[in-house]
């Protein structure tokens, strides 16, 4: 069945550097994928999506890409700040379905 | 931009009531919204599919008479947790949205059984 995962539960990094948490993916038909940030307390508060047709998106200092061939997503927050501190969670739509496939999470840590 | 609204932020029962958390778009029509529940450091897991006019589709292990989910409007579902226990305390939250452009979620319910 479709799993989704990350390899990294918790990130460290220090403040003003570039942070990159990763995302893999088993279902090779998915063609929706979503970053989520959820602070403590609160409900996902989306960041930003890229479609499988799209190699790379960005945001303002976020930039997601997309490697269909290996199933992997990343996340790329630049001069993280302490704000940004937060569970970041990939989502993955699940083909034929209105349904996305939430992945593990990493917490992710700004050092001052 | 689209806004769910979910209602209460928590809620502290006694064992064997029951407890009604509502989710609302505010600003648009959801046919279809979804209930998830989220374990302390844990991610958020399905537990169903709400539809407008119809019966919500369950995720497998999910009871579907203890977690009543009803649809009455294009702008509301409820999820009522009944004969609530201990081990049913967890954050639930709520989201609507399009399959196309991502799902806003609700700001999540603290549920805690005593």
């Amino acid at each position: 069945g479709e799993s989704v995962g990350l390899h990294l539960p918790t990130l460290s990094v220090q403040e003003g550097d570039n942070s990159i948490i990763n995302c893999a993916y088993s279902n090779s038909a998915s063609d929706y994928f979503i970053w989520y940030k959820q602070e403590s307390g609160k409900g996902p508060q989306f960041i930003i999506d890229i479609r499988s047709n799209m190699d790379k998106r960005q945001g303002q200092r976020v930039t997601v890409l997309l490697n269909k061939t290996v199933k992997h997503l990343s996340l790329q927050i630049a001069a993280t700040q302490p704000g940004d501190s937060a569970v970041y969670f990939c989502a993955v739509s699940s083909p034929g379905t209105y349904k996305y496939i939430f992945g593990t999470g990493t917490r992710l840590k700004v050092l001052a | 931009g689209a806004v769910v609204s979910q209602h209460p932020s928590w809620v502290i029962c006694k064992s064997g009531t029951s407890v009604k958390i509502e989710c609302r778009s505010l600003d648009f029509q959801a046919t279809t919204m979804f209930w998830y529940r989220q374990f302390p450091k844990q991610s958020l897991m399905l537990m169903a599919t709400s539809n407008e006019g119809s019966k919500a589709t369950y995720e497998q292990g999910v009871e579907k008479d203890k977690f009543l989910i009803n649809h009455a409007s294009l702008t509301l579902s409820t999820l009522t947790v009944t004969s609530a226990h201990p081990e049913d305390s967890s954050f639930y939250i709520c989201s609507a949205g399009g399959v196309n452009y991502g799902y806003t979620f609700g700001s999540g319910t603290r549920l805690t059984v005593v």
